[in-house]
């Protein structure tokens, strides 16, 4: 099994650019996750998703949209890029929302400029 | 106030000592996470608690639900535990707070 795995793991955007984060994987889990790390700061999630057809915001949702099409993945949209979305984005999953343990993808480091 | 707090935020050791990391949370919870972020930037789950202590090799992670407080403990320290230990709290939905991590060197 290849996990959780994400593309791209750098990107440079110019402002107002637009760009979509995939994120895949192959362990047929339910939940599905996004969050973004800023220096200092912890994990706040951006989007989530129960199950295919079916996402939720998280805390910080504004600037980002999401889609469930399939079990297997879970892109993350940015539009209009801006400067407040430098940050590092990591896709996760796990099979329920319950008592499991999360899986991440190996991260995505975006700069906007 | 965060709902999570870790201390220290940084840690410094040498190899083989024994290393403490404490997790302090505020609201009712239903599980807590240990999180390992390697110097690469991965992040790698270590535990997952809802009650009592769990063991994996030469880490152990202890909750007490009642004082609200959580600790990852470290033995025999080696140079490659050098990493950010993350702790994240869960409450009664699937959402995760995590909070802003310890910093851990481990000194050959």
């Amino acid at each position: 099994n290849a996990g959780v795995t994400q593309t791209p793991k750098f990107r440079i955007l110019k402002i107002g650019q637009s760009m979509t984060l995939q994120c895949t994987q192959d362990m047929n889990h339910n939940y599905m996750y996004w969050y973004r790390q800023d220096p200092g700061m912890g994990l706040k999630l951006i989007y989530y998703s129960v199950g295919a057809g079916i996402t939720d915001k998280g805390e910080v949702p504004n600037g980002y949209n999401v889609s469930r099409s399939t079990t297997e993945d879970f892109p993350l949209r940015l539009e209009l890029a801006a400067p407040s979305q430098t940050s590092v984005y990591f896709c996760a999953s796990r099979e329920t929302g319950g008592h499991e343990k999360l899986f991440f993808g190996s991260g995505t480091q975006l700069s906007v400029l | 106030k965060n709902e999570v707090e870790q201390s220290p935020q940084n840690l410094t050791a040498q190899e083989g000592e024994f290393i403490t990391i404490n997790c302090s949370y505020s609201v009712g919870i239903s599980a807590l996470h240990w999180l390992q972020q390697h110097p690469g930037g991965g992040i790698v789950s270590l535990f997952m608690l809802s009650s009592g202590k769990k063991k994996h090799g030469r880490l152990i992670a202890t909750i007490n639900i009642q004082e609200k407080h959580s600790s990852l403990h470290i033995t025999a320290s080696h140079p490659r535990d050098s990493a950010v230990y993350i702790c994240a709290v869960q409450g009664g939905s699937e959402k995760l707070v995590f909070g802003k991590g310890t910093k851990l060197t481990v000194n050959p």
